[in-house]
């Protein structure tokens, strides 16, 4: 069974410019999860969905930061514009419903110049 | 005040020696999930071990053992014969409440595995 499947692996950007990020979840899971990881720091949740629904997104700058699950199977993260301090990883995970144990993806890593 | 806190830094074990991950939590919450994760420096979060608060036994998955002490609200990952695949960063997570998805993480632990 294939897992949790992110790209790009890795993206260096200037500051002010858009990026996005790409999740595909396991197969079958109804829950899927952005995270943040800074450097020496563990995940942090920036997002939550129960199928395309965002359920918790209380920690998701909107200034900034969109996300979407059109179809309930994959999703989008976008950072526009892009400042300097949000140079981290971004994991995506799943879990197959609520409250169960969730898997994470090799994440994405972002450098902003 | 920190929900899960890992003291340890780095930790440095031989091969196929055991090792002890220590992980303490802040709840007032009676029911609860304390997780233990493996990110090696590919970067992906890997599942070890699960432990619900209600579980009467320590959980146990191959190699790793939780050491689950309730009263002093510690969880420590037990990890025995270490291999040198076993170098990686641990991080400890708590999800507070019955089916609730909100992970909370610790800052993690470096292990090294020296042959």
């Amino acid at each position: 069974e294939a897992g949790v499947v992110q790209s790009p692996r890795y993206k260096i950007i200037e500051k002010k410019q858009p990026v996005a990020f790409w999740c595909n979840p396991i197969s079958g899971h109804n829950t899927l999860y952005w995270y943040l990881q800074n450097l020496g720091q563990g995940p942090e949740l920036l997002i939550r969905y129960e199928n395309e629904e965002a359920v918790d997104d209380s920690q998701l700058p909107k200034d900034r930061f969109s996300a979407e699950r059109l179809k309930g199977v994959d999703s989008t993260l976008k950072i526009q514009p892009a400042e300097l301090g949000d140079s981290a990883v971004y994991l995506c995970a799943s879990s197959l419903v609520d409250g169960d144990t969730q898997y994470f993806g090799p994440g994405t890593r972002l450098t902003v110049l | 005040a920190q929900k899960i806190t890992q003291t340890q830094p780095g930790m440095f074990v031989q091969e196929k020696e055991a090792v002890t991950l220590d992980c303490t939590y802040d709840t007032s919450d009676q029911s609860y999930g304390l997780f233990w994760y493996k990110q090696p420096s590919s970067g992906e979060m890997i599942f070890l071990i699960y432990q619900g608060s209600y579980d009467e036994q320590n959980a146990t998955e191959g190699r790793y053992s939780l050491n689950f002490q309730k009263a002093r609200k510690s969880a420590n990952l037990v990890i025995s014969a270490s291999q040198l695949g076993d170098s990686a960063m641990y991080f400890c997570a708590m999800r507070e409440g019955y089916n609730t998805d909100k992970l909370i993480f610790g800052t993690g632990t470096r292990l090294q595995v020296f042959p």
